[in-house]
């Protein structure tokens, strides 16, 4: 079952890029979606919760296209320290998450 | 205290072991979910407990059993489990099923062999 779908990546950018994930969802009547950052061997880490309004943390900028149905997250300013892998979630359904590699 | 507690960290068992991994938190979160994931893999959803009764069963294999002996602990009980098994083991714990907003513990490490 393919509730929640991402490319999986990998994207390769240098420091100080802006890169952008899309998640698309197939429940129409979803209505709050998350982000998480998952680092190698670790748990994921929640990012950002999304719901109509979309959210803005710092560099971080998530939106939802409800007529598109998919979710995206927006990093501004790419750190070395954002290199991970990104997941998005769907009511318990995770998204096979989307590979960042900054590079220096 | 906003952490999600899981032991053990690594767990090696054979086929015909019986072994426990235990969830502990202690936000007043009243739903609690266990996750499992393989390499390279997303999390999959396993079970939802809400208010302490199992709510949502994935269709697991009943090798696995979920127990929630209070609001704050969360176990899973594993016996007779095969080697495709090995995984991360995840829990999570959310403040209602609604809100879903949800905390992950570091996982448990299994290996079956």
């Amino acid at each position: 079952r393919k509730e929640v779908e991402q490319d999986p990546g990998p994207f390769n950018v240098p420091e100080g890029a802006t890169v952008a994930f899309n998640c698309t969802y197939s429940n129409s009547a979803s209505q709050s979606f998350f982000w998480y950052r998952q680092d190698c061997r670790k748990e994921p880490k929640l990012l950002m919760s999304v719901y109509s309004s979309g959210n803005e943390d710092g560099r971080f900028t998530a939106q939802l296209n409800r007529a598109s149905q998919y979710i995206s997250l927006l990093i501004r300013d790419s750190k070395l320290s954002d290199s991970a892998t990104y997941l998005c979630e769907d009511k318990f359904y995770f998204g096979s998450g989307t590979k960042l590699n900054v590079k220096p | 205290d906003t952490e999600v507690t899981q032991t053990p960290k690594h767990l090696v068992m054979g086929m015909t072991n019986k072994k426990s991994l235990k969830c502990e938190q202690h936000m007043g979160h009243r739903a609690m979910y266990w996750y499992k994931q393989k390499a390279k893999k997303p999390p999959e959803l396993m079970f939802v407990y809400s208010y302490e009764k199992l709510s949502i069963n994935e269709s697991v294999p009943s090798r696995f059993s979920p127990e929630c002996p209070n609001s704050s602990l969360l176990n899973l009980h594993l016996h007779a489990l095969q080697p495709e098994d090995s995984a991360l083991y995840l829990c999570a714990s959310s403040q209602e099923r609604v809100t879903q907003t949800q905390y992950f513990g570091p996982g448990t490490r299994l290996l079956v062999l």
